[in-house]
């Protein structure tokens, strides 16, 4: 059964305090890890897709980074409105579903 | 013009009634999705159906139905409604099976009394 483990449950920040989130998983036959956010009261918004160990993407304040065992999602001088749970989830290599984390939920003031 | 459109998107209702839950999507996708998102927020596939068919049902109660009338809508239907139903319900859609890009619903907030 896939699995997934993020940590920590809850990140404060002060605005433009860098850090890390983390995703391990275990999950047979990765076919693809992925980063979302969820703002209070709304469905979880798509952020970035990694396939492979070593691949990266970027988008704004966020980096996206994938090792063999686990995710990590870097935030870089993060603001306010960056404030949101962040979910990591996996798909294995079959037609499955997204098995996703319990999250990170995160807190930027200003 | 909404991507993924749930209704309604609160629902109160009293342990023992049956109530449906609405799900539309405008993006042309093959597949679509019910999610339950629990009181710690944790995120739990219900339902898969791809080309109105049912691909995945995970382990639910049978008090739960889903019903695909074409591919652009996916309903659920449950029955005789218990306390621990209680939730956020997401419908979400995905351009196919193996895509794991998915629009999700704003989800509609079921709390039964």
């Amino acid at each position: 059964e896939d699995q997934v483990t993020q940590s920590p449950e809850a990140l404060r920040l002060q605005e433009g305090e860098s850090s890390s989130l983390n995703c391990s998983y275990t999950v047979s036959g990765l076919r693809g890890l992925f980063w979302y956010r969820q703002d209070p009261g709304k469905g979880p918004e798509f952020l970035f897709t990694l396939y492979s160990a070593g691949e990266e993407k970027e988008k704004e304040r966020l980096k996206a980074t994938l090792t063999k065992k686990e995710s990590f999602l870097h935030i870089t001088a993060p603001k306010p409105e960056d404030s949101a749970t962040y979910l990591c989830a996996v798909k294995n290599s079959g037609y499955s579903t997204l098995t996703f984390g319990k999250g990170t939920m995160l807190l930027v003031s200003p | 013009d909404t991507a993924v459109s749930q209704t309604p998107k609160y629902l109160v209702t009293q342990m023992g009634n049956d109530k449906s839950i609405k799900c539309e999507q405008n993006l042309g996708h093959d597949t679509m999705y019910w999610y339950k998102q629990d009181s710690k927020k944790f995120l739990k596939i219900m339902f898969s159906y791809n080309n109105k068919e049912l691909i995945i049902n995970e382990t639910v109660p049978n008090r739960f139905s889903p019903k695909s009338p074409d591919k652009a809508h996916l309903n659920l239907h449950i029955n005789s409604l218990e306390l621990g139903d209680s939730a956020v319900y997401f419908c979400a859609s995905s351009q196919d099976l193996g895509n794991g890009d998915y629009t999700f619903g704003s989800g509609t907030r079921l709390t039964v009394v």
